[in-house]
């Protein structure tokens, strides 16, 4: 079974430029995560979808930030401008369904330095 | 609100010895308990998880964690650990009955020596 996938890999802006990242989910997995690791940190939260709906947006700094999963499978993250303090790992992850105990699978992530 | 802390950020430990690695949550609700491991420049990987019944959790890689209610704790141990397990440890909580958020700990840098 192919695991999450993200591009790009890595990737290296200016502030104020805008940046997009993609993931493809695990085929049949109905929900999908965002997460934002910044260095020293654990993952936090930053938008959940249930097929092509938002289940939870609360940590998602919506003035700079945007996601969609337009046909329920891929997603994008978009940030647009970016600001120094931007700078971390995208993961993306996703799990079958949307209950608390299900597992979590996630991407190899998309790490972002922004100068 | 809920909130995970991984007491130790780094552990040195030679090859073969034993490890153990600590976890504290804080909730006024029930919750569940995940361990996940990262090596370097991939995503993370599910050890091992707690939803019910026996408090000792077995995972992959030989790790195994125990789950205390009193002390509102979730220890990861391995007793033998190899060079291989060099990587980051996170520890996370979700909501029992509520929707899938992870709450991830700080980490802990496990450094495996010769």
């Amino acid at each position: 079974e192919a695991g999450v996938a993200q591009s790009p890999r890595y990737k290296i802006i200016e502030k104020r430029q805008s940046v997009a990242f993609w993931c493809n989910p695990i085929s049949g997995h109905a929900t999908l995560y965002w997460y934002q690791q910044i260095l020293g940190q654990g993952p936090k939260l930053l938008i959940q979808f249930q097929n092509n709906g938002v289940v939870d947006d609360s940590q998602l700094p919506k003035d700079r930030f945007s996601a969609e999963r337009l046909k329920g499978v891929d997603s994008t993250l978009k940030i647009q401008p970016a600001k120094l303090e931007d700078s971390a790992v995208y993961l993306c992850a996703s799990s079958h369904g949307r209950d608390s105990q299900e597992t979590q699978y996630f991407g190899p992530g998309t790490r972002l330095l922004v100068l | 609100a809920q909130s995970v802390t991984q007491l130790d950020s780094q552990v040195p430990v030679f090859e073969e010895a034993p490890v153990e690695l600590r976890c504290n949550y804080s909730s006024s609700v029930s919750v569940y308990l995940f361990w996940y491991v990262q090596y370097p420049n991939q995503g993370l990987q599910l050890l091992l998880k707690y939803l019910s019944g026996s408090t000792l959790v077995k995972g992959i890689n030989g790790f195994e964690a125990e789950f205390n209610k009193s002390q509102t704790s979730f220890h990861l141990r391995k007793p033998s650990v190899h060079i291989s397990d060099t990587a980051e440890y996170f520890c996370a909580v979700t909501l029992s009955g509520g929707y899938n958020k992870l709450i991830f700990g700080a980490g802990t840098r496990l450094a495996v020596h010769p």
